[in-house]
């Protein structure tokens, strides 16, 4: 089993609002992922947690903030976003850097709207 | 630094053709290579990897890319496209001692009757 889910997979908010997006995986792994897409682009990185600590933050306003209650689970909670914060956002995990174990499997994405 | 170059944004074709996406990188370490498929409103689906051996890398629905070190390329390839095979293609490269993809630009590949 090689997926990834996400919920939800639209939502709207207004820019005082404050939303979570929800990534589960179960396929054991270790690490997990937020990405950011705007539309023609390819994703861009945004947050990394490896065995459940935030090893990588992208330079991300803390508008938004990522949480990883445990290894199957990833949340990014939203607040006082910006329209030009509309986007996909991609969750993903990974087993790790181990070659054999480095390829990152996506969830299907949340469509944001902010207005 | 490491980086992707993929040279057409764009590759149309008719169905039942043969199709070769192109992709270039660029690092002064090792790296393992990826292309992944974009379909419509949809995530990211990995369609093959290379990682170490073989350089001709074969993958799900019917793809296959082969990896030259000389060249820096990890070209994709199709015999013959579908019209489901309409969609973005992502090359993509990370380092061994990283968890940061780098991503090409992308190319969407235009499948037509």
């Amino acid at each position: 089993d090689t997926e990834v889910t996400q919920t939800p997979k639209h939502l709207v908010m207004g820019m005082t609002n404050k939303k979570s997006l929800k990534c589960e995986q179960h396929m054991g792994h270790r690490a997990m992922y937020w990405y950011k897409q705007k539309a023609k682009k390819p994703p861009e990185l945004m947050f990394v947690y490896s065995y459940e600590k935030l090893s990588i933050n992208e330079s991300v306003p803390s508008r938004f903030s990522p949480e990883c209650p445990n290894s199957s689970l990833l949340n990014l909670h939203l607040h006082a976003l910006q329209p030009e914060d509309s986007a996909l956002y991609l969750c993903a995990s990974s087993q790790g850097r181990l070659a054999g174990g480095s390829e990152q499997y996506f969830g299907p994405g949340t469509r944001l709207t902010v207005t | 630094a490491q980086s992707v170059t993929q040279l057409d944004s764009q590759v149309p074709v008719f169905e039942e053709a043969p199709v070769e996406l192109r992709c270039n990188y660029s690092s002064s370490v090792s790296v393992y290579l990826f292309w992944y498929v974009q379909y419509p409103n949809q995530g990211l689906q990995l369609l093959l990897k290379y990682l170490s051996g073989s350089t001709l890398v074969k993958g799900i629905n019917g793809f296959e890319a082969e990896f030259n070190k000389s060249q820096t390329s990890f070209h994709l390839r199709k015999p013959s496209v579908h019209i489901s095979d309409t969609a973005e293609y992502f090359c993509a490269s990370l380092m061994d001692s990283s968890y940061k993809l780098i991503f090409g630009s992308g190319t969407r590949l235009l499948v037509r009757p």
